[in-house]
């Protein structure tokens, strides 16, 4: 299955502990895109990503939220002294070229802060 | 800020009717997309429609746009119960971003 992946599927942290979320494009994916999802709401734009770079991170909490795309591996997602009100489904999504082309999403994360 | 709000909020219909949601946006758009998500999986894509086209066909699917009154509608003909789930439409807020409404639950019974 050369489709997004995401790992872990469920993630369980106490407040003030550290999430760390994983996404592997789509095979010759370049792009990356993460989103938040929280019940009963649609989508938020969180962050744009290109092969090690940050194209826009306008969605994206300024503080204890993070993200990367290296050069080789997975685009990481990092959220750092989690918070109760952090608890919602995270979608990585990517495409293969820059652009208003259709997305591929992976099946997400679902991040719960006790 | 969102663009897309779909309409209605939640849709129950019998296996075999067909489902209309509606999806009205704010400024222009390039393209419009819509999205099924069933439940707790990821969204798949399910047709994009140009700002330059007015109607499109996907299987069971039709999708209208009427960019004068800044609205598209999603049509599921002969429903089953395999197309119970949320479906979502998006548009291009800019080159790369995509704004989702909060979408249409749609439940098909048996």
């Amino acid at each position: 299955n050369a489709g997004v992946m995401q790992n872990p599927r469920h993630l369980v942290r106490r407040r003030g502990q550290e999430a760390r979320l994983r996404c592997s494009p789509m095979k010759g994916h370049s792009h990356v895109y993460w989103y938040r999802q929280l019940p009963e709401e649609g989508l938020k734009f969180m962050v744009y990503l290109q092969k090690e770079n940050i194209i826009d991170e306008s969605g994206m909490p300024k503080e204890r939220f993070s993200a990367e795309f290296p050069k080789e591996g997975p685009s990481i997602l990092r959220i750092q002294q989690v918070v109760r009100g952090d608890s919602a489904a995270y979608f990585c999504a990517s495409s293969g070229a820059r652009g208003r082309e259709k997305l591929f999403f992976g099946s997400g994360t679902q991040l719960s802060v006790l | 800020s969102q663009q897309g709000e779909e309409d209605p909020q939640a849709l129950s219909i019998q296996e075999g009717e067909n489902a209309t949601m509606n999806c009205s946006y704010k400024t222009s758009i390039n393209n419009l997309q819509w999205y099924r998500q069933n439940s707790g999986r990821g969204l798949v894509h399910l047709i994009l429609i140009r700002s330059n086209e007015r109607e499109k066909h996907s299987g069971r699917l039709r999708v209208t746009l009427d960019t004068s009154k800044k609205s598209s509608s999603l049509l599921i003909t002969a429903s089953r119960a395999a197309d119970t789930a949320s479906y979502f439409c998006a548009t291009d807020f800019n080159d790369y971003k995509l704004s989702f409404g909060a979408g249409t639950t749609v439940t098909v019974r048996a």
